[in-house]
């Protein structure tokens, strides 16, 4: 079946750390989009790509890195450098012509 | 910058209706509403691509005004199931950087 993976589903991380949230997707989708969530908040854009080797910042696209070496993948990394990453993380991919987002399960990030 | 929907919450009878309303400061290309249970990701509802457009869904339907750069989500005869946090999303000024509203938090009751 044709889906988009995230993992792990719960993550935690000491300050001062990286951490690399995966996002695999296999509906042969080219654009691929990374979006923050925090409780009771709507979507942000962190980062998006619609090619391979290519990606541009979102809104929010301090403290986080991405790369986009293939097609099927977009990792996220949140670095040490981001205030504030305890948030709930989404992946999602669509066709380049028309945004119809399929979305991955989410990664909750836990800052201890 | 993020449309801004409202109400920001909404609490339903089942069988009542409701109104979703999404308003943008630039221009509107297009307009597609996600529906997200708790803990969960978005799941699409639907899209609109042209101004004046309406689309339904079962018992939910939508417009989109191209000219106000608004679109709307209507919830008819509400159902348990309809409970959620709904969103509108936009492309930003027609790219592909794709955006998402501040969101609307539903609970139907019984």
């Amino acid at each position: 079946d044709g889906g988009i993976t995230q993992s792990p589903k719960y993550l935690f991380r000491k300050e001062g750390q990286n951490v690399t949230l995966s996002c695999e997707q296999n509906l042969n989708h080219d654009a691929m989009y990374w979006y923050r969530q925090d409780p009771g908040q709507g979507l942000r854009l962190i980062y998006y790509s619609q090619i391979v080797n290519d990606f541009q910042k979102g809104d929010i696209a301090e403290g986080y890195s991405v790369s986009r070496e293939k097609k099927e993948s977009f990792p996220l990394t949140v670095t040490s450098a981001q205030k504030n990453p305890t948030a709930f993380y989404l992946c999602a991919s669509s066709r380049q012509t028309i945004f119809e987002a399929f979305f991955g399960q989410g990664t909750r990030l836990t800052v201890v | 910058q993020q449309p801004v929907q409202s109400p920001q919450a909404v609490i339903l009878r089942e069988g009542e209706d409701a109104v979703i309303n999404c308003s943008s400061s630039k221009a509107l290309y297009s307009v597609h509403w996600y529906r997200q249970k708790h803990g969960e990701a978005p799941v699409f509802l639907m899209i609109l691509l042209k101004g004046g457009e309406q689309k339904g869904h079962d018992k939910i339907s939508a417009s989109f005004n191209e000219k106000k750069q608004q679109s709307s989500l209507y919830l008819t005869a509400s159902q348990l199931s309809y409970s959620g946090t709904y969103f509108c999303g936009t492309d930003d000024s027609g790219t592909y950087k794709y955006i998402f509203g501040t969101g609307t938090r539903l609970k139907v009751l019984a």
